[in-house]
């Protein structure tokens, strides 16, 4: 079965860092291009950005650039989204999305990752 | 905000067909296709239709998809209890190098 699993629920504090992750299996990894979308408390969904695990290239939407950073580890088959310095305004659950070879589309979802940032 | 944009609200009852319509521009639907999302309550989203019109394996063919210009619409015939979910088109956008999802239309079956 094609699926991604994603780490379960974090609880952290503002300033503090945070990495989670997105495991895929049945398929070739390398072959499909992993996306982060965010979706806040809600609200509808945003790209964050993508990455290509073949070779760590990776693409981010302005709105996120700088604050996140999107990695893959090809040898085990995850990507990772990570935050140095989280703020209140990250509370929000993320998901993480294969990207289908037709139409640019999100083909398999991950089941998500809440992430809460409160003091 | 959302550079696609969709009613936040629609409604039908059991059997009826229901449109939702999705509105972007030159630079994302007007030169990419389109693709709709399904989100149930507490769940994550889920491909419901490809390139503007296609339909994964397993979707019922109730649900379509058409394009034309820069507005695309999602079409739910013969309505279900079961369809009252979160929808959401998505096209990709030239100037974000990205793709772009609409806000986002909450349907509910009277």
């Amino acid at each position: 079965e094609v699926q991604l699993v994603q780490s379960g629920a974090e609880v952290k504090k503002p300033g503090e860092s945070l990495r989670i992750s997105c495991k895929g299996s049945g398929y070739s990894f390398t072959s499909y291009w992993i996306s982060w979308v965010r979706q806040m408390p809600g609200k509808g969904l945003e790209w964050m950005g993508r990455i290509d695990p073949s070779d760590s290239y990776t693409n981010y939407s302005p709105s996120f650039q700088g604050h996140v950073t999107i990695s893959a580890d090809k040898s085990i088959s995850t990507a990772y989204l990570q935050w140095s310095s989280l703020k209140a305004s990250d509370t929000a659950m993320y998901y993480c999305a294969r990207r289908t070879g037709t139409g640019d589309a999100f083909d398999i979802w991950g089941q998500g990752t809440m992430v809460t940032v409160s003091s | 905000q959302s550079v696609l944009t969709q009613p936040p609200s629609a409604s039908g009852t059991p059997g009826q067909r229901v449109t939702i319509s999705c509105s972007g521009s030159s630079s994302n639907i007007g030169s990419n296709t389109v693709n709709w999302y399904q989100q149930l309550p507490g769940t994550a989203p889920k491909l419901l239709i490809y390139s503007n019109n296609q339909r994964p394996s397993g979707v019922p063919d109730r649900f379509s998809g058409s394009k034309s210009g820069t507005s695309a619409s999602l079409a739910i015939s013969g309505l279900q209890s079961e369809d009252e979910a979160d929808y959401y088109c998505a096209a990709w956008d030239d100037s974000l190098n990205g793709p772009k999802f609409g806000g986002g239309t909450k349907l509910t079956v009277l």
